[in-house]
């Protein structure tokens, strides 16, 4: 079964520092771009970061640019996002995403999600 | 950025109603649009990708349209599962954006 299962969230001052995983099972993860998604509590998704199939390239956020880092370990299926300088307004469940494609692109498997609270 | 706008944000609905939901994109994207149903509490469903191709699995009620800028989900008869809340997304360039969310509610 295609599946993603993120961890690592947790309740975290602000100013502190995190560390998310996402674990790939059942699909070939170094064919894949990866992606991270969050969703604030009670508001839309908001798209995080991206990385290419072979971890050549990342894309980010402006609000998390030069806070939060993507990376993946392709021999052990792995995606993570760390997450340095947390700010009260990065609390969110976080998802990583499969980004598929069949000419075009979409997200076609999502975690169920990992929750972050930034607080004091 | 793209900017993609939602609408309504907020819809009440019957069980067999017909459904439409437009998503406005900032500037073209040709057909790079997702569309998500997402459950409280739980994780976005792809619903519709590359504008108009149904996800595999999905029921055929769900049906999208548009290019360029202009985008429609139509849900043709709508059931008790499909009360939830939809997104747009955008997939032609970084940062892959969403719309703001459609919430469908049981009128």
């Amino acid at each position: 079964e295609v599946q993603l299962l993120e961890s690592g969230g947790a309740l975290i001052q602000p100013g502190g520092s995190l560390r998310l995983s996402c674990a790939a099972t059942g699909f070939n993860f170094d064919m894949y771009a990866m992606n991270w998604v969050r969703q604030a509590p009670g508001k839309g998704l908001e798209w995080v970061s991206a990385m290419t199939d072979r971890g050549d390239s990342t894309f980010y956020a402006d609000p998390v640019k030069g806070r939060f880092t993507i990376s993946r370990d392709n021999s052990q299926s792995m995606l993570f996002l760390h997450m340095n300088s947390l700010r009260v307004d990065d609390t969110a469940v976080y998802f990583c995403a499969r980004r598929g494609w069949l000419s075009f692109y979409y997200f076609d498997v999502w975690g169920k999600g990992t929750t972050v609270t930034v607080s004091s | 950025d793209i900017q993609l706008t939602q609408s309504p944000s907020f819809l009440s609905a019957s069980v067999q109603d017909r459904v439409t939901i437009t998503c406005r994109a900032s500037q073209g994207i040709s057909r790079y649009l997702a569309w998500y149903q997402q459950e409280p509490g739980k994780a976005p469903k792809l619903l519709i990708y590359a504008a108009s191709t149904l996800q595999s699995g999905v029921p055929s009620r769900f049906g999208g349209s548009g290019s360029g800028t202009n985008f429609t989900l139509t849900i043709s008869s709508l059931q008790p599962e499909d009360f939830a809340t939809y997104y747009c997304q955008q997939l032609i360039s970084y940062p892959y954006t969403f719309g703001q969310g459609t919430k469908v509610e049981i009128k």
